[in-house]
């Protein structure tokens, strides 16, 4: 168990809707970061928001926005959501900032588009 | 523009000794991390190489070379679970670890 919580594990959703991705990181870590796994792909990096703030922004469409809340816990908004969203979304949490060497994830959300 | 290389799957046998390699075209770089994933599960961190050479953690090592922009994950003595994808990832500056696209290592007995 690394101590990054991520809910939901598993949701089914509809093309068009949106969802929010929830991540609690590790206590004391002041870093999170969004990662995006699809299949057969690697880990695409979304975002990352260290201590509230945006700090680096990846491979993050526009539909998709984050933040991160004064308890340091962080939401993943994805909004109008297409098939090609169908992926495992990660969060990873770290007590650095940027080029932290060490990030710990979390299980995963899951996310089925139909 | 950021990218590493990795060969996509290897095969061994138990007992084996694999190394899965690495290339990297990053600037601002900073060191190569390796992350371990079972199937579906969450990535884990293995190893990070700041600096050129060798640093061993039990059964595994991995390597660095700055000069060549290469790096590599070697596992000794093979188990059935070390079966996993293994990632390697680059720390730079301006943004967080950037994954290659990992290598499944497929072990038989």
């Amino acid at each position: 168990d690394s101590g990054v919580t991520q809910t939901p594990k598993h949701l089914i959703t509809a093309t068009g809707q949106r969802v929010t991705l929830r991540c609690s990181p590790r206590s004391g870590d002041l870093s999170v970061y969004w990662y995006q796994q699809s299949l057969d792909q690697g880990l695409q990096f979304l975002i990352q928001y260290y201590n509230g703030e945006e700090r680096a922004k990846g491979n993050i469409l526009e539909r998709f926005s984050a933040q991160q809340f004064p308890d340091l816990h962080s939401e993943l908004n994805l909004s109008s959501l297409e098939l090609g969203d169908s992926a495992l979304y990660f969060c990873a949490s770290s007590a650095a900032g940027i080029s932290g060497n060490t990030i710990y994830f979390g299980e995963g959300s899951w996310l089925t588009v139909v | 523009g950021q990218s590493l290389e990795q060969p996509s799957e290897v095969t061994a046998v138990e007992g084996a000794i694999v190394q899965i390699n690495c290339t990297y075209q990053t600037s601002g770089f900073y060191g190569l991390s390796w992350y371990q994933q079972h199937d579906g599960g969450a990535p884990t961190f293995l190893s990070y190489n700041a600096l050129d050479g060798l640093e061993e953690t039990g059964r595994f090592s991995s390597f660095l070379s700055r000069s060549d922009s290469y790096g590599y994950l070697l596992l000794q003595e093979l188990q059935m679970k070390d079966s996993a994808s293994y990632f390697c990832a680059s720390n730079q500056a301006g943004t967080a670890l950037i994954f290659g696209k990992g290598t499944t290592l497929s072990v038989s007995s």
